[in-house]
């Protein structure tokens, strides 16, 4: 499968702890996207890769979330000290980041419930 | 700042219907608009792109189009079956981007249930 692929799909915590996600995207992609999609809402931005620089962080990732691409290659992301309001689809998508109509391909997501 | 509303939120019809759902964005500056199929816990399907220079786009029984100029879109599914149950996002790419930027801003959403 040469999709983006995201680990786990599920994830249940207690609240305070800390949690990471992983993300790989399509091989030859150097743009990675991070997005949250809570109950009855569309998906919303959090951050976005150029290989390994970190180029833009939507308001909505408090100083308890923090993302890495170490290599370029795959991505993590860390939310620390959970709180019940975290509980999310974690979404992961990648392109090639380079002009043209080409269409946004996702992962199948992490659900995270804090309990 | 871009929003994107999808009407209706939820939407029931028997098999066998012709049906249309809406979304309209509120900045017409788009690059492209992107609709995805999401079904129950599971991440983004992509069904259609659109450029920003097209007025549609069709894969089999889906057809979408797109008029900047008045904000909307509209994805036309023809002779609807059970397995279309599902949530139909439409989502828009920003302006000035080359359709390179993948930060995009969706819809809520419209909750489609086919019944046999």
């Amino acid at each position: 499968d040469t999709g983006v692929s995201q680990d786990p799909r599920h994830k249940i915590t207690k609240r305070g702890q800390n949690v990471t996600f992983r993300c790989d995207p399509i091989s030859e992609h150097n743009r990675l996207y991070w997005y949250r999609q809570t109950l009855g809402q569309g998906p919303e931005f959090l951050t976005y890769f150029q290989n390994e620089a970190q180029l833009e962080k939507s308001r909505l990732l408090s100083d308890r979330f923090s993302a890495e691409r170490p290599k370029g290659s795959f991505s993590t992301l860390e939310i620390q000290r959970t709180e019940q309001g975290d509980s999310a689809m974690y979404l992961c998508a990648s392109s090639l980041g380079v002009t043209g109509a080409r269409a946004a391909f996702f992962g199948q997501g992490t659900r995270l419930t804090v309990v | 700042k871009q929003e994107v509303t999808q009407i209706p939120a939820a939407l029931s019809v028997p098999e066998g219907e012709n049906l249309v759902l809406n979304c309209s964005f509120t900045d017409s500056a788009i690059y492209n608009l992107q609709w995805f199929r999401q079904d129950p816990g599971k991440g983004l399907t992509s069904l259609l792109l659109i450029q920003s220079s097209q007025r549609e786009q069709t894969s089999g029984r889906l057809n979408a189009s797109l008029d900047k100029s008045s904000g909307r879109s509209t994805l036309y599914i023809a002779a609807s079956q059970p397995g279309d149950s599902a949530t139909y996002l439409c989502a828009v790419f920003p302006p000035n981007s080359g359709g390179s930027n993948y930060k995009l801003t969706f819809g809520k959403g419209t909750l489609l249930t086919v019944n046999p």
